[in-house]
């Protein structure tokens, strides 16, 4: 498996409470990507990152921060959590972007209340 | 821009007969494409690739996919289901635009019956 590890696990929270989730790499791979996943949408790109302070917004990006300053670490906050953020958020990484394959952290569960 | 339709968001067999996922794509340009597993509570794990090699494509756990660009599908195929099959797949798409995007359909769930 790749080394990517996700924290927390789970968590629930209130509405409008800020909520940071952590994507941790051992693997050195330049790209990394929050996607959030729900019933009847797949996964949905929310940011990427393509290097250090680079990156970038995916689809559903409103309401989402990232932050990248160090390779092997990827921020998602929510600034003021809503309901509608309740999902299932996936970290993942690739080498390079586009034809490369994604590999996929285990998840984090969040529910806003 | 790129999208991709999975035929069936549900698709049930018997332990032992062959398996067919249903996956159609679109894309302005020479597409990637991949099908990648969840298992329950589980991450995504990917099953194959295409990449404008062979057309038909040899993954994991006996899993196969054929890219047919006149047709413009990659469902994906397995002789003989087995009871571990039972999981939701993805098809997806990336262009080769520089674009780092992959674009998932909204999966099919495989339900084994024994």
């Amino acid at each position: 498996d790749a080394g990517i590890t996700q924290s927390p696990r789970h968590k629930v929270t209130e509405t409008g409470t800020p909520v940071t989730l952590r994507c941790h790499q051992t693997e050195n791979h330049r790209y990394m990507y929050w996607y959030r996943q729900d019933p009847g949408h797949g996964l949905r790109l929310i940011h990427y990152s393509y290097g250090v302070k680079d990156t970038d917004k995916g689809e559903v990006s409103d309401g989402y921060s990232v932050s990248r300053s160090k390779t092997e670490d990827f921020l998602l906050t929510l600034e003021s959590a809503t309901s509608s953020q309740t999902s299932v958020y996936f970290c993942a990484i690739s080498r390079t972007g586009g034809s490369y394959e994604q590999y996929f952290g285990p998840g984090t569960r969040l529910t806003v209340t | 821009a790129q999208s991709v339709t999975q035929l069936d968001s549900h698709v049930s067999v018997s332990e032992g007969t062959p398996v067919l996922l249903r996956c159609n794509y679109s894309s302005s340009y020479s597409p990637s494409l991949f099908w990648y597993v969840q298992h329950p509570n589980k991450g995504l794990q990917l099953l194959l690739k295409y990449t404008s090699a062979a057309t038909l494509v040899k993954g994991i756990n006996g899993f196969e996919a054929e890219f047919k660009k006149s047709e413009t599908s990659f469902h994906l195929t397995k002789p003989s289901a087995h009871m571990s099959d039972a999981a939701e797949y993805f098809c997806v798409v990336s262009e080769d635009s520089g674009n780092e995007k992959l674009t998932f359909g909204t999966g099919t769930r495989l339900t084994i019956i024994p």
